[in-house]
């Protein structure tokens, strides 16, 4: 089985300022890997995913992670950060092998950006 | 393109009421289905999944119960509310990798 450990709960940052958000996972199979985004009182959005390949992946609203296999993260990454990426980042693991597999959640991050 | 309906967006039910609560997906077929529940400060927690018409699998016991009763429709059901099942639920579909594409979520507010 697969597991997500997000260990920030919350993260403040200054507007235009770096940000990083952590993720590590546990599976004994290989995985895709995805970042999704949620705003108050809405569903989640797909941010950007990992299936294979290039281990940086960009996804949208300028954000991009890097898959590393040896350390099991997927830290996601954005250089410059706006008010309005204040919301609620998840990140998700399913295993990548054939048939259905399900994808789970790590309890997520609160990125607060002030001004 | 896809879509995923979800309604209602928002639900205030009094103890011991039933709920239901629907689910539907254009644009594909055959769509893995899920409903999840996300609780303040607990991320998200499948509660059900389908492959299939008329299959489902649930993840934790609960007041809670799924149906699929056509290929794109997905449907959570309690018959009496409890207050612990307050939260926000959403449905969302997958095809062959897992990402899963969401509702926009329900909020449920058992008084």
């Amino acid at each position: 089985a697969q597991s997500v450990t997000q260990l920030d709960s919350q993260v403040p940052v200054f507007e235009e300022a770096p940000v990083e958000l952590r993720c590590n996972y546990s599976s004994s199979v290989s995985v895709y890997l995805f970042w999704y985004v949620q705003y108050p009182n809405q569903g989640l959005q797909l941010l950007l995913k990992y299936l294979s390949g290039s281990t940086l992946v960009k996804g949208i609203n300028g954000f991009e992670a890097e898959f590393n296999k040896s350390q099991t993260s997927f830290h996601l990454r954005k250089p410059s950060v706006h008010i309005s990426d204040t919301a609620e980042y998840f990140c998700a693991v399913s295993a990548s092998n054939t048939g259905f597999q399900k994808l789970v959640f790590g309890t997520g991050t609160r990125l607060l950006v002030s001004p | 393109s896809q879509t995923i309906h979800q309604w209602p967006a928002t639900l205030v039910q009094p103890v011991g009421s039933p709920l239901s609560l629907e689910c539907t997906v254009e644009g594909t077929s055959n769509p893995n289905l899920y409903w999840y529940r996300q609780a303040a400060g607990r991320g998200l927690q499948l509660l059900f999944y389908s492959v299939g018409i008329g299959q489902i699998s649930s993840e934790v016991p609960q007041n809670l119960s799924a149906s699929r009763p056509q290929d794109r429709q997905f449907i959570l059901s309690s018959k009496k509310l409890l207050l612990s099942d307050s939260g926000f639920y959403l449905c969302a579909w997958s095809a062959d990798t897992a990402e899963a594409f969401f509702g926009q979520g329900t909020r449920l507010t058992v008084v």
